[in-house]
């Protein structure tokens, strides 16, 4: 997996857009970038992965850098219970899709 | 769609004792499961890949006799702690792979159990 960089910490407002960063400089051109959130004592939860072009869903929209170095997951409107760790993980598929966790931004929501 | 169970949701064991927990895909064929351990305030740790009807891949310092991994069926996987220790105590967490050709990578994870050993 190609090496992650995110703020450790992050505040938003209720009902206003978030954007949280995601460095992976060292991406290689087969590497999907892939975003999941934990919420407090529950397992983590998928987002939303993408490889080239902008990627929507029902949860976020995730942005990427024309050169791939950098990604930003999208809230458009933050609630209470967006408040959760965001990993950003870049991989490849390959040995056997392994997903290598960091330790995620911390996105506090205030109401 | 995509829903992964485990069970237990918490168990508290005498130290000594084993401990099984359960890891399902109720709605798809899993073609990989994978299982995590976090200690509080830390990231998820890999411990073990495995494939159905194929032994299990440990990750490097994981023991592989200590926790053992039964891929029995498609949807079905189970993790044993044998002889627990007090430093076993950590939240497990599972999750599958569907390995559909529109999300290869995608991991769908269980709740998590909450394992201590007292």
């Amino acid at each position: 997996d190609a090496k992650t960089t995110q703020p450790n910490s992050m505040e938003s407002n209720e009902e206003e857009p978030v954007h949280l960063p995601c460095n992976h400089s060292t991406i290689s051109g087969t590497d999907y970038i892939h975003w999941y959130r934990q919420l407090p004592s529950q397992g983590p939860e998928y987002v939303i992965h993408g490889l080239t072009s902008n990627v929507n869903n029902r949860m976020a929209s995730l942005a990427i850098a024309e050169d791939r170095k950098s990604s930003t997951l999208i809230l458009h409107r933050a609630t209470l219970r967006d408040a959760a760790v965001y990993y950003c993980i870049a991989n490849s598929g390959g040995s056997n899709y392994k997903l290598t966790f960091g330790k995620g931004t911390l996105l506090t929501v205030n109401p | 769609g995509a829903v992964v169970s485990q069970h237990p949701s918490w168990v508290i064991c005498k130290s000594g004792t084993s401990v099984k927990i359960e890891c399902r895909s109720l709605d798809f064929q899993a073609t990989t499961m994978f299982w995590y351990r976090q200690f509080p305030k830390q990231s998820l740790m890999l411990m073990a890949t495995s494939n159905e009807g194929s032994k299990a891949t440990y990750e490097q310092g994981v023991e592989k006799d200590k926790f053992l991994i039964n891929h029995a069926s498609l949807t079905l996987s189970t993790l044993t702690v044998t002889s627990a220790h007090p430093e076993d105590s950590s939240f497990y967490i599972c999750s599958a792979r569907r390995g559909a050709s529109r999300d290869p990578d995608t991991q769908y994870f269980g709740p998590g159990t909450r394992l201590t050993v007292l």
